[in-house]
């Protein structure tokens, strides 16, 4: 079945350090993919998203692009601040094909020191 | 527009005893699905309600149960809490208007711990 996969945490940067935390699937279909950001003691926000290939997502400096070729959906950011610390989320959604469940990587914990 | 709203936020219960918890969607949304977050196992879906009916299921056992009202508000049951049900409860919920993808929003979740 469908699958995403993460890289493990935790991810320790200094601030203004250049990120890349990085997520692949496994999909039969079509997904959308998605990050999402879940702040200490918070639920999970979304971040962003991109439906098709080639799209790009971007939100708070924030940018991942949907990579079918190598099946990919990394998340880059070019200067992180100490307010970026969180866990991070990959997910995909592949519609009516999975009955609109999201399929869950295991998260990657940021910590960034001043 | 409110968010999904969560109650209680803070929960304390013993082994055996059973819990209650609450969700109220975004207003429109009629989905609504559940998940459990433990530090050991991440984040692990429960199941999906949608116009009243359970659509989808993760693998939990029969302890676990819930239920959506007609005005989409929706409620999971744990009965016989064990240590191991400590945990965040999330809910998410979509309102589906896209036919392609599931765009979920959460409520900041209930924070259950059994002693």
């Amino acid at each position: 079945g469908d699958s995403v996969t993460q890289m493990e945490g935790p991810v320790t940067l200094s601030e203004e350090a250049f990120l890349t935390i990085n997520c692949t699937y496994t999909a039969t279909g079509y997904p959308s993919l998605f990050w999402y950001v879940q702040y200490p003691g918070e639920g999970l926000q979304l971040l962003l998203k991109a439906t098709k290939a080639d799209d790009k997502g971007s939100n708070k400096g924030f940018e991942a692009t949907y990579r079918k070729e190598t099946t990919s959906f990394h998340l880059e950011k070019g200067s992180v601040q100490v307010s970026d610390s969180a866990v991070y989320f990959c997910a995909l959604s592949d519609g009516r094909r999975s009955n609109y469940q999201l399929i869950w990587g295991a998260g990657t914990k940021l910590i960034i020191k001043p | 527009k409110a968010g999904v709203t969560q109650t209680p936020r803070y929960l304390i219960k013993t082994r055996g005893q059973q819990v209650t918890l609450s969700c109220s969607p975004i207003s429109g949304h009629r989905s609504v699905s559940w998940y459990q977050q433990t530090p050991g196992q991440g984040l692990q879906f429960l199941f999906e309600y949608f116009s009243e009916t359970q659509r989808n299921k993760g693998n939990f056992p029969g302890r676990f149960s819930g239920r959506q009202f007609s005005n989409s508000r929706s409620e999971m049951n744990v009965s016989t809490l064990e240590l191991g049900d400590s945990a965040l409860y999330l809910c998410a919920s979509s309102s589906l208007t896209s036919v392609s993808y599931n765009e979920q929003f959460f409520g900041p979740g209930t924070r259950l711990t059994v002693l």
